[in-house]
């Protein structure tokens, strides 16, 4: 079974400072990941995934992550986080016996102050 | 991206009572949706999978007659929580994906605050 782990409740950044969230996954074959953003009392929004090709992958609002297929890695960053970047983060990954189904981490809470 | 509605995005109702959430894909049809129920600050988790025209796949735990699914059109799923109890409070997410794209992602509703008093 596919499964994605989150290893940090909570980062805490200052603003202007680099912004990074960290994800390892677990899965048989190749990995569909996802990275979601939720603000307080609303649903999912997507940042960004990575499905094949570059390690690299740009996304929504400045953000990134990079695909490290020997560290089982999938980290989002942002070279320089602001204050409305305070929220819930989720990686995810897809599970390949079901083609529709996310596997969700527990969530890291991003804190930015100003 | 494609966008998915779901309402209504708070309710409190009575224990005892009965109430229906609605998720709607708005500019895609969507063949399968899924419920999220999400305590505070905790991770989602996933609940039933809503097949159109066919029955909803609950995930172990979750009690089919409590949460009825119905998935009756291409665009609209529904949730209906029955003989609600405090402990059914929470945060109710639905999400879909357009099956016609290739390995898109899944987009989700804004969610529904549900808080039986």
């Amino acid at each position: 079974a596919q499964s994605v782990a989150q290893p940090e409740d909570q980062v805490n950044v200052a603003e202007g400072n680099p912004l990074t969230v960290k994800c390892t996954y677990s899965v048989s074959g190749n990995p569909y990941l996802f990275w979601y953003v939720q603000y307080p009392n609303r649903g999912l929004q997507f940042l960004l995934k990575y499905i094949t090709g570059d390690n690299l992958v740009k996304g929504s609002y400045g953000f990134e992550a990079e695909f490290n297929k020997s560290q089982t890695s999938f980290h989002l960053k942002k070279p320089s986080a602001l204050v409305s970047d305070s929220a819930l983060y989720f990686c995810a990954v897809r599970d390949l016996s079901n083609d529709y189904k996310l596997s969700f981490g527990a969530g890291t809470t991003v804190t930015v102050r100003a | 991206g494609a966008v998915v509605s779901q309402h209504p995005s708070r309710v409190i109702c009575k224990s005892g009572t009965s109430v229906k959430i609605e998720c709607r894909s708005l500019d895609f049809q969507a063949t399968t949706m899924f419920w999220y129920r999400q305590f505070p600050k905790q991770s989602l988790m996933l609940m039933a999978t809503s097949n159109e025209g066919s029955k909803a796949t609950y995930e172990q735990g979750v009690e089919k007659d409590k949460f009825l699914i119905n998935h009756a059109s291409l665009t609209l799923s529904t949730l209906t929580v029955t003989s609600a109890h405090p402990e059914d409070s929470s945060f109710y997410i639905c999400s879909a994906r357009d099956p016609w794209r290739e390995n898109t992602e899944a987009f989700f509703g804004q969610g529904t605050r549900l808080t039986v008093v």
